[in-house]
């Protein structure tokens, strides 16, 4: 059974630096492209950042472009976000999915974890 | 503004058949494939359709995906109470770099 468990979120101010991690477990980890999408509460999905299964390709979306760096731990069957410069815009549901193949562009979001909260607010 | 463009809300009677659209540009659909996501209230989103008209193993064939041009068509026969919930769109967008979905839109079965 594929999971995906995000954690890292919490309540912090504006300008503050968070890291979140995705551990993956029930798939090959490193066959599959890895993403990140949030989630405003009552809103719709914004994809925020994805990585090729080798990390040789990474995409972000311009919201976050410059302020939050995807990465990966094939090793460790791990994805992470490290986010800087947080935003009250940034406040979400953050969830990880891995995608159907292995590289960027994205060809479908396959399973999805069941998302961790940042609230970001002074 | 979503790049992708839906309509905010269906509805049907259980039973019934419904569609939903999803309209883009040749950046988006016109050029990638894409893919339909469910959305039950409180939970995260699951993948219903991908490469257009493909189903993931377990999706029942009440789930139907097409495409032509710049739009997509997601369709749902048979409709239950439990089909209650929001479906998005979602392509790479090749001028962008970036996954885009739609607004979503939220299906009632009255």
């Amino acid at each position: 059974e594929v999971q995906l468990v995000e954690s890292g979120g919490g309540l912090l101010q504006p300008g503050r630096s968070l890291r979140l991690s995705c551990a993956a477990s029930g798939f090959i980890f490193d066959d599959y492209a890895m993403h990140w999408v949030r989630q405003a509460p009552g809103k719709g999905l914004e994809w925020v950042s994805g990585i090729s299964w080798n990390s040789d390709t990474i995409a972000y979306a311009d919201s976050v472009k410059g302020r939050f760096t995807i990465s990966r731990d094939n090793a460790k069957n791990s994805l992470y976000l490290q986010m800087n410069s947080l935003r009250a815009e940034d406040t979400a549901f953050y969830y990880c999915s891995n995608d159907i193949e292995g590289l960027i562009p994205s060809l479908g979001l396959n399973h999805w974890g069941q998302g961790t909260l940042v609230t970001v607010s002074s | 503004q979503s790049v992708l463009t839906q309509p905010p809300s269906v509805s049907a009677a259980p039973g019934q058949k419904v569609t939903i659209s999803c309209s883009g540009s040749s950046s988006n659909i016109g050029n990638n494939y894409v893919s339909w996501y469910q959305q039950l209230p409180g939970t995260a989103p699951k993948f219903l359709i991908y490469k257009n008209n493909r189903r993931p193993s377990g999706i029942p064939d009440r789930f139907s995906g097409s495409k032509s041009g710049t739009s997509a068509t997601l369709g749902i026969t048979a409709l239950q109470t439990g089909d209650e919930a929001d479906y998005y769109c979602g392509t790479w967008d090749s001028s962008l770099s970036a996954v885009v979905f739609g607004g979503g839109t939220k299906l009632t079965v009255l």
